[in-house]
């Protein structure tokens, strides 16, 4: 079985440019969660669709993150424009559904964005 | 609002020790609460789960966390540690409406020869 797959695995970009990380979850998973993971931090749940529709974006920080999911399958997970405190790693996970044994998520390896 | 606290940042043990890595959580309602472990450089891996039942679970890697509902812990255990088992470790709880998936900060786990 094909995991969750991110890209790309690392991206340098300067301040104020734009980037954007795409992920591709575990086939039949409904529930992605995009996750910012800073430098000894634990990741933080940046949004979470349930197929195409958006479940949490509370830590979202809109005025320059934008996140689509539009076919209920990929999603794209967008910074523009960035700043320097966005460095870190971003994890796409998914899901079979939110309760019970669906609950259980599956991370991909992450994209390490450093901003310079 | 749900929360996790790891309660050690960082715990260094000799091979083939015990040890206990320290996990309390907070929710109004009833939770999910899974272990996951991070090599570098890699995504997160499930190590165990809780969602129901025997308050006592196994996971991979000889790995076990007991569910303290009392005490809102849910600490993991392993008798017996290697050195691939360097790593960091992160308590994690599901629950509510939408089942947010929210993490403790991590407990990295230094085993020495």
């Amino acid at each position: 079985e094909a995991g969750v797959a991110q890209s790309p695995r690392y991206k340098i970009i300067e301040k104020r440019q734009s980037v954007a990380f795409w992920c591709n979850p575990i086939s039949g998973h409904a529930t992605l969660y995009w996750y910012q993971q800073i430098l000894g931090q634990g990741p933080k749940l940046l949004i979470q669709f349930q197929n195409n529709g958006v479940v949490d974006d509370s830590q979202l920080p809109k005025d320059r993150f934008s996140a689509e999911r539009l076919k209920g399958v990929d999603s794209t997970l967008k910074i523009q424009p960035a700043k320097l405190e966005d460095s870190a790693v971003y994890l796409c996970a998914s899901s079979f559904g939110s309760t019970g044994r669906r609950n259980e998520a599956f991370f991909g390896q992450g994209t390490r964005l450093t901003v310079v | 609002a749900q929360s996790v606290t790891q309660l050690d940042s960082q715990v260094p043990v000799f091979e083939e020790a015990p040890v206990e890595l320290r996990c309390n959580y907070s929710s109004s309602v009833s939770v999910y609460l899974f272990w996951y472990v991070q090599y570098p450089n890699q995504g997160l891996q499930l190590l165990l789960k809780y969602l129901s039942g025997s308050t006592l679970v196994k996971g991979i890697n000889g790995f076990e966390a007991e569910f303290n509902k009392s005490q809102t812990s849910f600490h993991l255990r392993k008798p017996s540690v290697h050195i691939s088992d360097t790593a960091e470790y992160f308590c994690a709880v599901s629950g509510g409406s939408n089942y947010k998936l929210t993490f403790g900060k991590g407990t990295l786990l230094t085993v020495n020869p």
